[in-house]
């Protein structure tokens, strides 16, 4: 399985809502990520968390609060967000900090469009 | 710090033609260097990775890249362009010693006309 996957796919959601967003693998990686990308640019880094501890925020404003419950899942929870916010939020995953060449792995991304 | 440069942010070909996308590194260490493929609305898919075994490297559906120091490339191509290869493609870096995460260029969008 060499498979990331994101729920939902798609999320439209008002300024004042809570949601979170999921990311899941099964391949044993110990590196799992948080991407942001606009529209013909490329992916932005968030998040990192290496053996399920945050190792690096990207300066990200706090209505974005990440979350590693266990090593095969990662989780973003959103909370008054704003329009500029709306972008394909991409999880990705790779096997830990002392293998740099290993690639990552992406899902296919949440949709966000804050309304 | 290590980082890619892809110069142009579209290329546009024939159907059937040479595709050709540029890459080039900075890197103080020996670097590791990938091309991923990210079609509308989707995620990136890995193409291709140099990790310093082969110079040339093959990758998924029928593209391939070749590392050259003296250059400070990893330039893609594929022989014949196809519709269907039409999307976005990013080289990233990363670099032994230095930051595990990938670093990426900025992309290079392919249009393919029939």
């Amino acid at each position: 399985d060499t498979e990331v996957t994101q729920t939902p796919k798609h999320l439209v959601m008002g300024m004042t809502n809570k949601k979170s967003l999921k990311c899941e693998q099964h391949m044993g990686h110990r590196a799992m990520y948080w991407y942001k990308q606009k529209a013909k640019k490329p992916p932005e880094l968030m998040f990192v968390y290496s053996y399920e501890k945050l190792s690096i925020n990207e300066s990200v404003p706090s209505r974005f609060s990440p979350e590693c419950p266990n090593s095969s899942l990662l989780n973003l929870h959103l909370h008054a967000l704003q329009p500029e916010d709306s972008a394909l939020y991409l999880c990705a995953s790779s096997q830990g900090s002392g293998t740099p060449v290993a690639e990552a792995f992406f899902g296919q991304g949440t949709r966000l469009t804050v309304v | 710090a290590q980082s890619v440069t892809q110069l142009g942010s579209h290329v546009s070909v024939s159907e059937g033609a040479l595709v050709l996308l540029r890459c080039n590194y900075s890197s103080s260490v020996p670097p590791y260097l990938f091309w991923y493929v990210q079609y509308p609305n989707q995620g990136l898919q890995l193409l291709l990775k140099y990790t310093s075994a082969a110079t040339l490297v093959k990758g998924i559906n029928g593209f391939e890249a070749e590392f050259k120091k003296s250059e400070t490339s990893f330039h893609l191509t594929k022989p014949s362009a196809h519709m269907r290869d039409a999307a976005e493609y990013f080289c990233a870096v990363r670099s032994l010693g230095g930051s595990y995460i990938p670093t990426f260029g900025r992309g290079t969008s392919l249009i393919v006309h029939p």
